[in-house]
């Protein structure tokens, strides 16, 4: 079983569409918890950044974690075609060591 | 909004030859990093820095590559004799601290022929 796994995608919805963007992951010792956006060719953005159980908001964005099941999750309303990228989870169980990636999903977000 | 600037953007050298990439991470960061990203593949992490000295390495650090803090503002990554397999997007990225998320660069293409 990897790391840290994500549905590839691509994943296509409508403009305005709420987006639920999902990682699994296999070390229960992992705590802390990050979702980049990366356009093509660019560097990962960060988005959200949480530590341990539960859920944080952020404007369009809300990220959940939930540690008994090693599922993380990311929801995007009133998506929009700028939101159209690779999202990235990230994860570590130490900060300021080693956060692990997941191999990103693809969004396209169809005006 | 700080950002975590990178040069050059893309560098082309030849097998065998070293390449230092340069980082100026965001002013009142603590911790430094290095990930790197094979293209279509996800991203991996080097190394990390703190206080100094390298925190943690992965296996991938190995004695081709080193780090520096040179002065109070630039981290490189320094790789002493490049192969094929190096090309790749090299990231940089800082935090400052526990409750902060990575700010990343936006990368140094590696090329190398």
């Amino acid at each position: 079983q990897k790391e840290v796994e994500q549905d590839p995608g691509p994943l296509s919805v409508p403009e305005g569409a709420i987006v639920s963007l999902n990682c699994t992951y296999s070390n229960s010792a992992f705590q802390y918890f990050m979702w980049y956006r990366q356009y093509s060719r660019k560097g990962p953005e960060l988005l959200m950044y949480t530590y341990s159980s539960g859920n944080k908001e952020d404007g369009r964005f809300t990220a959940q974690v939930d540690k008994s099941s090693k599922y993380i999750s990311l929801f995007i309303r009133d998506s929009q075609p700028s939101d159209s990228a690779t999202y990235l989870c990230a994860m570590s169980p130490v900060y300021g060591q080693n956060f692990v990636f997941g191999p990103g999903t693809r969004l396209s977000v169809l005006p | 909004e700080p950002e975590v600037t990178q040069t050059p953007s893309h560098q082309v050298t030849q097998m065998g030859q070293e390449v230092i990439l340069r980082c100026v991470p965001i002013s009142n960061h603590l911790y430094f990093y290095w990930y790197r990203q094979i293209l279509g593949q996800k991203v991996e992490f080097l190394v990390s820095f703190y206080n100094n000295e390298i925190s943690e390495k992965s296996e991938i650090f190995d004695d081709q590559f080193s780090v520096e803090r040179p002065d109070g503002s630039n981290f490189t990554l320094k790789i002493r004799s490049t192969k094929l397999e190096d090309s790749a997007m090299y990231f940089c990225a800082s935090s400052e601290g526990q409750g902060g998320g990575y700010t990343f660069g936006s990368g140094t293409r590696l090329t190398v022929v």
